[in-house]
């Protein structure tokens, strides 16, 4: 069964630091592979996403991830983190219409 | 509509009590889902409308769970006879293509609607 694996619950890193968050997936074939960040009290904004093709993606707010087939990993990083940053993510696997989510990683951003 | 609109933000049912949550989907969008997230949780996939077709509701929970999509627009998520199990944020999303090729574009979700159960 595909199932997605976000092993870090919480992560806190200082304002301007970098910024990894990881993902693995299990999954059939090729996935279809976002990344969604949620702000307290709001909905799922997409990030990214991964079809086929440039295994390194760019996303919004300065996010990209990088595709590991062999790893079936798509961690996603930012070179500098802003405060306005600190929200929870959420790694998904698509399987045509249907997507399965990670439990989520809840970022902290000290000042 | 700009974005998917759900209404209400919140709501609190006393146990046993009939709810009904409304999704306003963008227009135009073929497909509308809804997924429920419970707290500390990521989202799970509860139903899939492509147009006002029903084509997945292998994710509901109970018979308790019923969803409506009429005019292939607005759609209405009821939940009869509340459980406290039933608490949670129940989001809808929405997306411009249907069948297999939804996935390609991502889904566009609304803010969701806090149902507690008490």
């Amino acid at each position: 069964a595909q199932s997605v694996t976000q092993p870090d619950i919480h992560i806190t890193v200082s304002e301007g630091a970098s910024l990894e968050l990881r993902c693995n997936y299990s999954y059939g074939a090729t996935p279809y592979l976002f990344w969604y960040v949620q702000s307290p009290g709001q909905g799922l904004q997409l990030l990214l996403k991964y079809f086929s093709g440039d295994t390194l993606v760019q996303g919004i707010k300065g996010f990209e991830a990088e595709f590991k087939r062999s790893q079936s990993s798509f961690n996603l990083r930012k070179p500098s983190v802003h405060w306005s940053d600190a929200a929870e993510y959420f790694c998904a696997v698509g399987e045509t219409y249907k997507y399965i989510f990670g439990t989520g990683t809840r970022l902290k951003v000290l000042a | 509509g700009a974005g998917v609109s759900q209404s209400p933000r919140y709501k609190v049912a006393k146990r046993g009590q009939d709810v009904a949550l409304r999704c306003d989907p963008i227009s135009g969008h073929v497909s509308l889902f809804w997924y429920q997230q419970a707290l500390g949780q990521g989202p799970e996939f509860l139903t899939y409308f492509q147009n006002e077709a029903q084509l997945d509701k292998s994710g509901l929970p109970s018979d308790r769970f019923f969803a409506e999509r009429p005019e292939g627009s607005v759609s209405t998520l009821k939940i009869q006879r509340t459980q406290q199990e039933d608490s949670a944020v129940y989001l809808c999303a929405s997306s411009l293509r249907g069948g297999t090729g939804t996935g390609d574009y991502g889904y566009t979700f609304g803010s969701g609607t806090r149902l507690t159960v008490v």
